[in-house]
C-alpha cells in the first residue's frame, strides 16, 4: 500500500463545475496535509495546507481532512481552464515533522 | 513572499562531469531545505534533507558520495552532482521550510532540468 494515494486521472469537467480532488494516506498518526499544484514543467505550487478535521477555505479552494477515515480532499469551485494542471496531495508522516510524502498527483483537466 | 530561487532553470552536459545547482530562499531565512528529484509523469522524490551547517540527511537509495549537499547558509544550499551518466539526466527541485508563521510549510524553487548526454 502506498503511503498517500491519488487517482492519477484525468479529471475532466467543465468549466465553472466544481472539481473534486481526493486523497488516502496510511500513516493514521499524520497531523499535517498539504495540496500543491503542478503545472507541466514547471515545480509545485502550494495552494492550500490542512491540519484539522473539518474543511478550510480559501477563495475558490476547500481542503477537507477527514482523519477517521485517513481522507483528505481539495474541491475547486468555478473551475477555470487555468487550473488544468496535476494536483498533488503531501502528508508529513507523524514520526518525522520534516519530510514530505507525496502521491502522485490528479491530473484535472478544465474544458470551456 | 516565501520566494524560493533556482540557478541554473536549465544545464546540459557531458557525461562525467560534474554539475552545480543552486538553491536560494530570497525573502526568509530557511532553517530546512529540500532536494528532489522528478522523473517524467512521476511524483517527486526526495532525496536528502539539508540543515544549515550540518550534514545532509540522505533518503535510501541515494549516494551521497554522488550528490553533495552543502547547506552554507540559512538562505543557500547547493546540490553537486558528480560523474554525471545520462540516467542522472531528471528535473531537480529545491525547497525550503520557512519554520514560520506555521512550521513545515515548504516552498518550492522553479526546478533545474538536468539533461546529461
Amino acid at each position: 500500500q502506498k503511503e498517500v494515494e491519488q487517482n492519477s486521472g484525468p479529471l475532466s469537467v467543465p468549466e465553472g463545475a466544481i472539481a473534486s480532488l481526493n486523497c488516502t494516506y496510511s500513516d493514521r498518526g499524520s497531523q499535517s496535509f498539504f495540496w500543491y499544484r503542478q503545472y507541466s514543467g514547471k515545480s509545485p505550487e502550494l495552494i492550500m495546507f490542512i491540519y484539522s478535521n473539518g474543511d478550510k477555505e480559501d477563495g475558490r479552494f476547500t481542503a477537507q481532512l477527514n482523519k477517521a477515515s485517513q481522507y483528505v480532499s481539495l474541491l475547486i469551485r468555478d473551475s477555470q481552464p487555468s487550473d488544468s494542471a496535476t494536483y498533488l496531495c503531501a502528508v508529513i508522516r507523524s514520526y518525522n515533522t520534516d519530510k514530505l510524502i507525496f502521491g502522485t498527483g490528479t491530473r484535472l483537466q478544465v474544458f470551456p | 513572499g516565501a520566494v524560493v530561487s533556482q540557478h541554473p532553470s536549465w544545464v546540459i552536459c557531458k557525461s562525467g562531469t560534474s554539475v552545480k545547482i543552486e538553491c536560494r530562499s530570497l525573502d526568509f531565512q530557511a532553517t530546512t531545505m529540500f532536494w528532489y528529484r522528478q522523473f517524467p509523469k512521476q511524483s517527486l522524490m526526495l532525496m536528502a534533507t539539508s540543515n544549515e551547517g550540518s550534514k545532509a540527511t540522505y533518503e535510501q537509495g541515494v549516494e551521497k558520495d554522488k550528490f553533495l549537499i552543502n547547506h552554507a547558509s540559512l538562505t543557500l544550499s547547493t546540490l553537486t552532482v558528480t560523474s554525471a551518466h545520462p540516467e542522472d539526466s531528471s528535473f531537480y527541485i529545491c525547497s525550503a521550510e520557512t519554520g514560520l508563521p506555521i512550521s513545515y510549510e515548504q516552498y518550492f524553487g522553479p526546478g533545474t532540468r538536468l539533461t546529461v548526454t
